[in-house]
């Protein structure tokens, strides 16, 4: 059953630093999410993208955050300066035309 | 691992008997709902889903109710088994934006 992967599956980096989280959606799905949650906290949405382009983000999807589909099957979140705050499990989903998610494994960033 | 921080609302049923966890939404333009289950160190997972053009929908051995006139959803899971264990959190979202999740209730099954 085709899924969505996440790697790494924990980074660690300094306050300061920029990190790369990388998913691979589902291979004929057309809509592209990523969700962070805080630990011991509800899941929260950041973004969607569609078409190439983002359709919706949310609040905490500030000047910091960024996505990109760099090729057919990765899509990307950068952080650019991480905070400690940015600490969190983030989940990357993909989804077909029926608006059904479905989530990958998630990546536990750190930062210290 | 174990979550620290919030304490989520814990529900705890002998294996056998039926479960309800409830959720209450907050945007009456929601027009999807989802219940997700997630167990601990792993994404959320889709268990059922409704549009808000119907009162109840059911699947294998869960079935969920919603209640427009008080904006609650309710997530029905029929003969509870020790796999069920898991946080289970709803999902609503108004044409496929704005996803916003509840925080989870912890389902705890007991022998």
């Amino acid at each position: 059953e085709p899924e969505v992967t996440q790697t790494p599956s924990h980074q660690v980096t300094q306050m300061g630093q920029e990190v790369i989280l990388r998913c691979v959606p589902i291979s004929n799905h057309l809509y592209f999410y990523w969700y962070r949650q805080i630990l011991g906290q509800k899941v929260e949405f950041l973004v969607s993208f569609y078409n190439n382009e983002i359709s919706e983000k949310s609040e905490i999807f500030d000047d910091q955050f960024s996505v990109e589909r760099p090729d057919g099957s990765n899509f990307t979140l950068k952080i650019r300066s991480t905070k400690l705050e940015d600490s969190a499990m983030y989940f990357c989903a993909s989804g077909d035309a029926t608006d059904t998610q479905y989530f990958g494994p998630g990546t536990r960033l750190t930062v210290l | 691992g174990e979550s620290v921080g919030l304490h989520l609302p814990t529900l705890s049923v002998q294996e056998g008997d039926n479960s309800i966890i409830n959720c209450a939404y907050s945007n009456s333009a929601s027009d999807y709902f989802i219940w997700y289950k997630q167990e601990s160190g792993k994404g959320p997972q889709f268990i059922i889903d409704i549009r808000s053009n119907m009162d109840k929908r059911q699947g294998q051995r869960v079935t969920v109710l919603l209640n427009k006139t008080v904006k609650h959803l309710s997530l029905q899971i029929a003969a509870t088994q020790p796999g069920d264990s898991a946080v289970y959190f709803c999902a609503e979202t108004d044409y496929g934006q704005n996803f916003v999740f509840g925080p989870g209730t912890r389902l705890s099954v007991l022998p």
